[in-house]
């Protein structure tokens, strides 16, 4: 059975760090990885997504990287700012199913 | 493009009544779409999946018979909660899968249900 674990649970950081948001998963037959953001009593915005063939996906001050073999994925945040504040979700998608099995997450809040 | 949308954002009911919630993909025609429960700080966990003009199939533990679902068209999706408990309060989430292909998942805004 598929487990996605999001270490730490929660993160507070000044402005303007670079910041890695870890994401592990236990069985590596995944057919993609996504990363998504969450806001407060909000739903689910989807930030990059990883198909297993690849290795990192960028966008803007955001880049995600996918170790499939090692069961692990990162994703990277450049010179965060207070907008940034959310809780940050991974999710995996299994090979052969549709279904998305989510971590925990990781609420991150990014101090002015 | 991709949206997704749930209505209603919030619902209050009493114990033992059975509240409805809609989700809608808005510009795209959905094939499959997916339910989620997410508790106070845990993560989104996966309760149903619909395809249009079939029965949906649920996640071991969840009970077809209290959660009704029905996807009657490409576009809508409803879930409804029978006999509401207060156990059953949560965050609802849809989210909605295209027919264009690829498996990426476009989620909905989310339900909050609180039962009296």
């Amino acid at each position: 059975k598929q487990e996605v674990t999001q270490i730490p649970a929660a993160l507070s950081v000044p402005e303007g760090e670079n910041l890695v948001l870890n994401c592990s998963f236990t069985d590596s037959a995944i057919y993609n990885l996504q990363w998504f953001r969450q806001d407060p009593g909000k739903g689910l915005t989807s930030l990059l997504l990883i198909q297993s063939s690849q290795r990192e996906q960028t966008s803007g001050r955001l880049n995600a990287s996918l170790d499939k073999s090692s069961g692990r994925s990162t994703l990277y945040i450049a010179a965060s700012q207070p907008g940034d504040s959310a809780t940050y979700l991974c999710a995996v998608q299994q090979g052969g199913s549709e279904k998305l099995v989510f971590g925990k997450g990781m609420k991150l809040t990014v101090n002015p | 493009g991709a949206v997704v949308s749930q209505h209603p954002s919030w619902v209050i009911c009493k114990s033992g009544t059975s509240v409805k919630i809609e989700c809608r993909s808005l510009d795209f025609q959905a094939t499959t779409m997916f339910w989620y429960r997410q508790f106070p700080k845990q993560s989104l966990m996966l309760m149903a999946t619909s395809n249009e003009g079939s029965k949906a199939t649920y996640e071991q533990g969840v009970e077809k018979d209290k959660f009704l679902i029905n996807h009657a068209s490409l576009t809508l999706s409803t879930l409804t909660v029978t006999s509401a408990h207060p156990e059953d309060s949560s965050f609802y989430i849809c989210s909605a899968r295209g027919i264009a292909g690829g498996y990426e998942q476009f989620f909905g805004p989310g339900t909050r249900l609180t039962v009296l």
